[in-house]
């Protein structure tokens, strides 16, 4: 198993749906984060955790929130789906004893239509 | 805001050849990430430095702390190291990192 798991890979929704992307990792990091990446654009910060009550907006967090039900998952939602949220989202995870090093899911390709 | 700029955003190489990506940011820094991104999406950590030079096989990351730059080196190119290549930086108060917008490396056989 992969140690940082995305679920689902593709997803397909409407304009105007709730979405939820789920992310578990199996890696022990107390650091998770949601990222968002578009066509010729760096990744963006969405939100970040560094432990279960320390959840933090990155520098996009509008029409997003998180949930971190346990130290391995981090959970991000769209509350009502618009098409400029179509992107490429990744989760990682990170941890202080590794000197920051960063772990990446294998991102969720999500299209509202 | 840390600015990190990436050169070139497009790179074409022949199997074999020795390849440069360069990185160059704008403020202080505790430490500088190189992330490989293949065709199929997903990212795999290469490099984290804060100083000198690393190497992990035919990959070579270089960081000069003064001049705010750093380098990925690529040794005998191969198709197999076709990807974009990402770098990142983390400033000392900062909690995340700050993402270059990627350099695209095709390596034809």
């Amino acid at each position: 198993d992969a140690d940082v798991t995305q679920t689902p890979r593709n997803r397909i929704t409407k304009t105007g749906k709730r979405i939820m992307l789920e992310c578990s990792q199996t890696k022990g990091h107390d650091r998770m984060y949601w990222y968002r990446q578009d066509p010729g654009l760096g990744l963006r910060l969405i939100y970040y955790s560094f432990d279960v009550k320390d959840i933090n907006k990155g520098e996009i967090s509008d029409g997003y929130s998180v949930s971190r039900q346990a130290q391995a998952k981090f959970s991000l939602s769209l509350e009502s789906a618009i098409p400029n949220q179509t992107a490429l989202y990744f989760c990682a995870t990170s941890d202080f004893s590794n000197n920051y090093g960063y772990t990446f899911g294998s991102g969720t390709r999500l299209t509202v239509v | 805001k840390n600015e990190v700029e990436q050169s070139p955003q497009n790179l074409t190489a022949q199997e074999g050849e020795f390849i440069t990506i360069n990185c160059s940011y704008s403020v202080g820094i505790s430490a500088l990430h190189w992330l490989q991104q293949h065709p199929g999406g997903g990212i795999v950590s290469l490099f984290m430095l804060s100083s000198g030079k690393k190497k992990h096989g035919r990959l070579i990351a270089t960081i000069n702390i003064q001049e705010k730059h750093s380098s990925l080196h690529i040794t005998a190119s191969h198709p197999r190291d076709s990807a974009v290549y990402i770098c990142a930086v983390r400033s000392g108060s900062a909690r995340q990192l700050t993402f270059g917008s990627g350099t695209q490396l095709t390596v034809l056989p």
